[in-house]
């Protein structure tokens, strides 16, 4: 079946710029991750969705971050006043239920940002 | 959620068995132990879990020790597609989902022909 889809596999912008990352989860996943990995580094977390909340967005690094899900299934993830440190790849991720330990992950392929 | 060490990188040969360690020293009761691999320019993917017992599945087996402070992915039959960045974490029920993962650097394994 379909996995994450993640749009669009690359980002080029220019410092200052706003940009949207999109993710699809898989259909009928309830939990939705953001993830932020560096170049060289594992990746780390940013916010988590159960639904159509956020219920953990301690990862976020600022407030030029934002992400929204609506209808409990596509994400957003929002940046404003982009900056060249916030060049990196973005990972999405889904899951059945972000509230049991037999739920694993199931990660997209990222979009690669870069801000010259 | 408690830390773990991973040797920076491993070698093996293809079709034979691959064995990642991982230490887990300060880990506690109720945190499982998860396994995620990243291939180059993919997204990390699932591998296995377990709590206290052995487990096995069509990817791999993870040996957990008695005093749960360590533990071993098996690869039984390496294959070059089997390079890649090999995540030990661990992972309890505080905090506000299992899916909050803390990934550390990981084991760079690469299956030698």
């Amino acid at each position: 079946g379909a996995g994450v889809s993640q749009t669009p596999s690359n980002k080029v912008t220019e410092k200052g710029k706003y940009v949207e990352l999109r993710c699809d989860p898989i259909s009928g996943h309830t939990a939705l991750y953001w993830y932020r990995q560096s170049l060289g580094q594992g990746p780390e977390f940013l916010i988590y969705f159960q639904g159509t909340g956020a219920a953990d967005d301690s990862g976020l690094p600022n407030d030029r971050f934002f992400a929204v899900r609506p209808e409990g299934s596509v994400s957003t993830l929002k940046i404003q006043r982009t900056e060249r440190g916030d060049s990196a790849v973005y990972l999405c991720a889904s899951s059945l239920s972000g509230t049991v330990h037999n739920s694993p992950l199931h990660f997209g392929n990222g979009t690669r940002l870069t801000v010259t | 959620d408690a830390k773990t060490t991973q040797p920076p990188s491993m070698d093996c040969a293809e079709g034979r068995a691959a064995n990642l360690p991982c230490n887990h020293s300060t880990i506690s009761g109720n945190e499982y132990v998860y396994w995620y691999r990243q291939i180059h320019s993919q997204g990390p993917q699932y591998i296995i879990h377990g709590l206290k017992n052995n487990e096995t599945n069509e990817m791999a087996s993870l040996i957990i020790t008695e005093d749960r402070k360590s533990s071993t992915l098996i690869l039984p039959h390496a294959t070059l597609r089997d390079t890649a960045v090999y995540y030990c974490i661990v992972k309890g029920a505080g905090g506000t989902s299992y899916g909050k993962l803390t990934f550390g650097q990981g084991t760079i394994l690469t299956v030698h022909p």
